[in-house]
């Protein structure tokens, strides 16, 4: 089955731990993002990757890391979360070309005290 | 389940009536837009999408209206079910596959 898989489904952290959430997918899509999702402010871009080794950020990259080793992962790091980084967190993969839609994961909710 | 969007505009429909879910963008130079569903608890779900050279496009009982005058893109269902209970964005394709989305409506079915 065509997916986007994300993990932790739910973490509740606390100030200054670092924290890896993984993204996988196994559509051989080559263009890979993060969003985070606030009520009122919509999905908003966190980073994004073209391709192996090509990221670059999106509307709202302070205080995240990304890495895109291979196609099928792009991890989103969070080295120092704060509390302003509670949220819902949606990985999405597209092929991108004529029909650049892009699947979503089924998110990660962080919780940072 | 979640709540994505505690002021979202609602749309309550009867069971069995026609849905139009309407959405106004931004950017004139957009190419592509499309229509996500998103149910309480899981992430956003493609529906239907459309190139800027067509204004109009038909899916399994959705119809996607594209209005580039004035810049207004709409979500027809036809028919609307309890499953389609959910909460509604419209997306444009900003530059680099970059999608810059709406707010969301949620859209509520009375049985």
């Amino acid at each position: 089955e065509a997916q986007v898989t994300q993990n932790p489904r739910y973490l509740i952290t606390v100030t200054g731990k670092k924290l890896t959430v993984t993204c996988s997918q196994n559509m051989n899509h080559e263009y890979m993002s993060w969003y985070r999702q606030d009520p009122g402010l919509g999905l908003r871009q966190i980073y994004y990757s073209m391709n192996v080794e090509v990221t670059d950020k999106g509307d709202v990259p302070e205080g995240y890391k990304v890495s895109r080793k291979e196609k099928r992962n792009f991890p989103l790091i969070l080295e120092s979360p704060s509390p302003n980084q509670t949220s819902l967190y949606f990985c999405a993969s597209s092929s991108g070309g004529v029909s650049p839609k892009q699947y979503f994961g089924p998110g990660t909710r962080l919780t940072v005290t | 389940g979640e709540s994505v969007g505690l002021h979202l505009p609602t749309l309550s429909v009867q069971e069995g009536d026609n849905s139009i879910i309407n959405c106004a963008y931004s950017n004139s130079a957009s190419d592509y837009f499309i229509w996500y569903k998103q149910e309480s608890g899981k992430g956003p779900q493609f529906i239907i999408d459309i190139r800027s050279n067509m204004d109009k496009r038909q899916g399994q009982r959705v119809t996607v209206l594209l209005n580039k005058t004035v810049k207004h893109l709409s979500l027809q269902i036809a028919a609307t079910q309890p499953g389609d209970s959910a909460v509604y964005f419209c997306a444009q394709e900003d530059s680099s596959y970059k999608l810059i989305f709406g707010s969301g409506t949620r859209l509520l079915v009375r049985p």
